[in-house]
């Protein structure tokens, strides 16, 4: 099974921060990792796939680089909405692992 | 519009059986791949299965294998999950998922509580 690494697994930060949030993939995945952002209650709503492509709909401020087995999701200017939970996931091979989690709180 | 709208969660004692929907509408269904996604309480998302849109390839995750069946009916554009021999530690928030990558799309989930 290909595991994936995210961090860091929390970060205390402030509106209009740059916020970076790194996966590592235990063997190489291509380009197929995808980047979620869930917030309390609700279902995870995709922002990035392969590893780069912006998702119809999603603010360019969220933007994903990387291929092979490191990944990068970069938020250019935090906003107020954005203090969520945020996932990697693979869609190389079964079973498509997720990475564990990045929590953004205010600081 | 797309919309997954899962089913049949609830309480149910170690060792139950509970049998999980996803009524899928706004897209063909019988063209895409579904996946089940679960949740528990607090912790991350865990994959648990995959179903092609034919149902000629299945794959379930290690913890689930052996006790979860997952099926779709396309005439029906309804996804399933039969789960047997419940655990406590399959207690969890089950979504269905659309595809993964640009064309994903999640139901809102239904609420699994295994408990004595």
């Amino acid at each position: 099974d290909i595991q994936m690494t995210q961090s860091p697994s929390s970060l205390s930060t402030s509106v209009g921060d740059r916020v970076t949030i790194t996966c590592r993939a235990s063997q190489s995945i291509s380009s197929y990792l995808n980047w979620y952002q869930q917030k309390p209650g609700k279902a995870p709503k995709l922002l990035i796939y392969t590893a780069s492509s912006l998702q119809s709909g999603v603010p360019s401020r969220f933007s994903g680089s990387g291929s092979g087995t490191d990944f990068t999701l970069t938020i250019s200017s935090l906003q107020p909405e954005d203090f969520a939970t945020y996932y990697c996931q693979q869609s190389y091979s079964t079973p498509y692992t997720f990475g564990q989690g990045t929590k953004l709180e205010i600081k | 519009e797309v919309q997954l709208v899962e089913s049949g969660g609830g309480l149910v004692q170690p060792g139950g059986s509970l049998r999980l929907s996803c009524a899928a509408s706004g897209f063909t269904f019988s063209t895409y791949t579904m996946n089940w996604v679960r949740q528990a309480p607090g912790k991350g998302l865990e994959w648990v299965s995959y179903i092609s849109s034919s149902s000629t390839t299945i794959y379930y995750a290690d913890s689930v294998k052996g006790r979860f069946t997952i099926s779709r009916d396309n005439a029906k554009n309804s996804l399933y999950l039969q789960m047997n021999s419940l655990r406590d530690e399959d207690t969890a928030v089950y979504y269905c998922a659309r595809d993964f990558g640009a064309r994903v799309s999640w139901g809102q989930g239904t609420l699994v509580t295994v408990s004595s």
